[in-house]
Order: structure tokens, then C-alpha cells, then sequence
């Protein structure tokens, strides 16, 4: 069974500019998350779906981020206009259910670098 | 928001012998509890879970302890081996399958 796949993997930029990653999760997850974490910490949710419906986004920064997972299938983050605080591994989980033995999968992630 | 931390941010460990890795949480109210492994530039990957109902969980080579009356998690792991060498999250359930994650544990194996 193939595994959730993030890319890129690596992406630098300068504040102010955008970025955008991509999830695609295990196949059949009806459940997607988005996570961010700061080096040295644990990840931090910042959205979670099902199918195409948004579950929780209360910790995402909506003022510059962004996401959607139009079909229900892959998904996309976005930062526009970065901060230097911003700098982390973006991970994207998914899940069967929303259930608390629905064991989420994590990606590799995406590491951002904020210049 | 309340918190799930860690005691120990390092760990170092001879292989083959023990590991014992601790977490403190602050929500009574949790119901469940999951160990996740994270090696370095992987994403989290899951170890073995815990009830509430619970006070202890075995697995492969791993045992979860939970002490409710101090709010309190231990992963054991035995015969610790170098593929072991990883850092240890805890986290914590706060419904819908939303987990807060604590700090992390660097545990490094000595061969």
C-alpha cells in the first residue's frame, strides 16, 4: 500500500512570497490533516478534512494560509505572503475515519525555509 | 491551550538494554494516548496506543504505562537496538481524532 506522498520536499523562499504544498493521502482516506512543525517541537494541527468538508481549521492562521481539498481526494496548502516564522516541516496525515483508532499516516513533509 | 510535555528532551542508551521514555499531560479528560516515532526527515509514525481505561499496553518490544492519578505516560522499550534511535512523541486525544502532540524525546542508541 502505498503511503502518503507530500511534495516538494525542500522549498526556500523569501517572506512575502507565496508557497504552496501538496498532499495526495493514502487511497480511501475519507480523513486529511495538515500539520506544522517548528524544529524542536511536536506537530501542531493546522486543519483537518473530511472528504471535501472542512472538520477544524480553528488553528490555522487564516489570514495568510489556506487550504482545500476540492475532490476529496489530494489536497494543497498555501502560505501567501510568508513570514519568517512560517519556517517548518509542513506534514500531511490522513486517516479512514474520524474515529481515535483510525491510525493517521504522516508523509515525509515538506520543509520551508522563510529568508 | 492545555499541554502535553515531556520530561527528558535527551536520551542516551547502550543497546540492548532498556528504554524508558516519559510524558506528562494536563487533561484529565483525555481518553486516549498514542506513542509516535519519528525518525529524521520522516514524518511521525505510530508506535502503540492507549484507553484511559487502561494502565497498561504491550507490543512488539514496546509497553505503554498510563497513571491517571498524576497524568502520567511511559513507552518502555526493550532491548533497545540502533533503528531505535529516533525522536518519541506523545500525544494526546481531544476529540474527533485530533491529537495534541507533546514536545518529543531524542532517544540516541549507543552500539
Amino acid at each position: 500500500e502505498a503511503g502518503v506522498a507530500q511534495s516538494p520536499r525542500y522549498k526556500i523562499i523569501e517572506k512575502r512570497q507565496s508557497v504552496a504544498f501538496w498532499c495526495n493521502p493514502i487511497s480511501g482516506h475519507a480523513t486529511l490533516y495538515w500539520y506544522q512543525q517548528i524544529l524542536g517541537q511536536g506537530p501542531k494541527l493546522l486543519i483537518q478534512f473530511q472528504n471535501n468538508g472542512v472538520v477544524d481549521d480553528s488553528q490555522l492562521p487564516k489570514d495568510r494560509f489556506s487550504a482545500e481539498r476540492l475532490k476529496g481526494v489530494d489536497s494543497t496548502l498555501k502560505i501567501q505572503p510568508a513570514k519568517l516564522e512560517d519556517s517548518a516541516v509542513y506534514l500531511c496525515a490522513s486517516s479512514s475515519g474520524l474515529r481515535v483508532w483510525d491510525t493517521q499516516y504522516f508523509g515525509p513533509g515538506t520543509r520551508l525555509t522563510v529568508l | 491551550g492545555e499541554s502535553v510535555g515531556l520530561h527528558l528532551p535527551t536520551l542516551s542508551v547502550q543497546e540492548g538494554d532498556n528504554s524508558i521514555i516519559n510524558c506528562a499531560y494536563s487533561n484529565s479528560a483525555s481518553d486516549y494516548f498514542i506513542w509516535y516515532k519519528q525518525e529524521s526527515g520522516k514524518g511521525p509514525q505510530f508506535i502503540i496506543d492507549i484507553r484511559s481505561n487502561m494502565d497498561k499496553r504491550q507490543g512488539q518490544r514496546v509497553t505503554v504505562l498510563l497513571n491517571k492519578t498524576v497524568k502520567h505516560l511511559s513507552l518502555q522499550i526493550a532491548a533497545t537496538q540502533p533503528g531505535d534511535s529516533a525522536v518519541y512523541f506523545c500525544a494526546e486525544d481531544w476529540g474527533g481524532n485530533q491529537f495534541y502532540f507533546g514536545t518529543g524525546t531524542s532517544l540516541t542508541v549507543i552500539p
